[in-house]
């Protein structure tokens, strides 16, 4: 079975550039988060669906970040326009459940470079 | 507010065992996690505590105690490829259920 996959691995843009990350959580999970670890910090929550519908977005740092997940499948989180502090790694995760004893599992992570 | 501490580095010998502590204070708790993260690679699941006591699961285990915010995971016979970062981390209350992390610790197994 597949896991949680991310695309681009590495993307390295200049600032004021917007970049779109994109997860394909593992099939069957309604629930899929994003996080973001940047340099010298720990992993932070920035937002979480439950298929199509965002949950909590508590977690995003500012308007200029923008997560949609169309059709409850794959999610897409888009920096538009990208600012130098936004460097870090963009981690997905899913679930598929909320409930105590239900595993996250997340992707290999988008590392962000903005120049 | 929510503060999760973990040691920042340990340095251990393969073949020996090493305990890696956590404390948390959070809000809210619904369980907590342990991954195990090596460079460049997505964290991977290790344990999960809800009830306070020990958890094997082969050369790991992982212990919680709830009145004292505290939790360890226990690493075994260890082997060089146990070098990697050890990520703790408690799952909040709430509807999301989202994950509070520590900053990992970075354990190096020497020969």
């Amino acid at each position: 079975e597949a896991g949680v996959t991310q695309f681009p691995s590495h993307s390295v843009i200049e600032k004021g550039q917007t970049v779109t990350l994109r997860c394909d959580p593992i099939s069957g999970h309604d629930n899929l988060y994003w996080y973001r670890r940047v340099m010298g910090k720990e992993i932070k929550f920035l937002l979480h669906f439950v298929k199509e519908s965002k949950q909590d977005e508590s977690g995003m740092p500012n308007n200029r970040f923008l997560a949609e997940r169309t059709g409850g499948t794959y999610s897409t989180l888009k920096v538009q326009p990208a600012e130098l502090e936004d460097s870090g790694v963009y981690f997905c995760a899913s679930s598929p459940g909320r409930g105590a004893g239900n595993t996250i599992y997340f992707g290999e992570g988008s590392w962000l470079t903005v120049v | 507010g929510q503060n999760i501490d973990q040691p920042t580095e340990m340095t251990a010998t393969e073949g020996a065992i090493v305990q890696i502590n956590c404390t948390y204070q959070t809000s809210g708790f619904n369980g907590l996690f342990w991954y195990q993260q090596h460079a460049g690679e997505a964290p991977t699941f290790l344990s999960y505590n809800v009830l306070d006591g020990l958890e094997e699961k082969g050369r790991f285990s992982s212990f919680l105690s709830r009145s004292k915010g505290y939790s360890y995971l226990l690493l075994k016979e260890l082997q060089m490829k146990d070098s990697a970062s050890y990520l703790c981390a408690v799952r909040d209350l709430g509807a999301t259920n989202k994950l509070i992390f520590g900053t990992g610790t970075l354990l190096a197994v020497q020969p």
